[in-house]
């Protein structure tokens, strides 16, 4: 099936630095997603992107499909963004499983 | 509001006992998804269903069980056969358009399972 890897899987920023997260897979894909887990758990929607660039407030993603690759760039860096990054995708070709999910990139931030 | 309930959010059984997790959307997606995720590690598929009274096994269904009667109810049950249950349970849906399983899922808060 399809291989989902994130980098870096530990990450440590001073409040107000800039990151950038990402995520390649093995496969072509139909859907892509990245999540944000926080402390609770809760896995909060921050991107539905298959492919091209998005951005949301400080947080912004882009796609490369035809490379396999996405990014996840945090700007200005604040506390309540610490928790488990993930990526997830999809891909018609790996049997029944919907989504695939990497290992995370587990982020803190420190004021 | 609308949105993924899962209950309850912590739940503590005895080995050898099933036990049944409940989620309920209220979102009208066609869709719905069980993952399992262990410490430091991504989520793994369950199961899902498409539709009502259909559903499909994950990579993990062995020791599980569900069922899909109504569109916006998707319980798991955890059976004594599932070797290592302790866990976090996150349930998931996802609309359902132009025939496609593949739109953007959204998560509940999920249940924390504890067996001993």
């Amino acid at each position: 099936g399809i291989q989902v890897e994130q980098s870096p899987p530990d990450l440590i920023l001073q409040e107000g630095a800039n990151s950038t997260l990402r995520c390649n897979f093995s496969d072509s894909v139909n859907n892509l997603q990245w999540f944000h887990q926080n402390p609770w758990g809760q896995l909060i929607n921050l991107f539905y992107i298959p492919s091209g660039t998005k951005q949301n407030g400080r947080l912004s993603a882009t796609t490369v499909a035809t490379e396999r690759y996405s990014l996840l760039y945090i700007s200005s860096s604040q506390t309540t963004d610490s928790g488990v990054y993930f990526c997830a995708v999809d891909t018609r070709n790996s049997g029944n499983t919907p989504l695939v999910f990497g290992k995370g990139t587990r982020l803190s931030v420190i004021a | 509001d609308g949105g993924i309930t899962q209950s309850p959010k912590y739940l503590f059984r005895k080995e050898g006992q099933n036990v049944t997790l409940s989620c309920e959307q209220n979102l009208n997606h066609d869709a719905m998804y069980w993952y399992r995720q262990d410490p430091g590690q991504g989520l793994r598929l369950i199961y899902y269903s498409q539709i009502v009274n259909d559903f499909q096994k994950g990579d993990i269904a062995e020791g599980y069980s569900v069922s899909r009667e109504k569109k916006e109810s998707f319980p798991l049950t955890v059976t004594s056969a599932q070797k290592n249950p302790t866990a976090f349970y996150l349930c998931a849906s996802s609309p359902k358009t132009g025939g496609e399983i593949f739109n953007e899922q959204y998560f509940g808060p999920g249940t924390r399972l504890t067996v001993t």
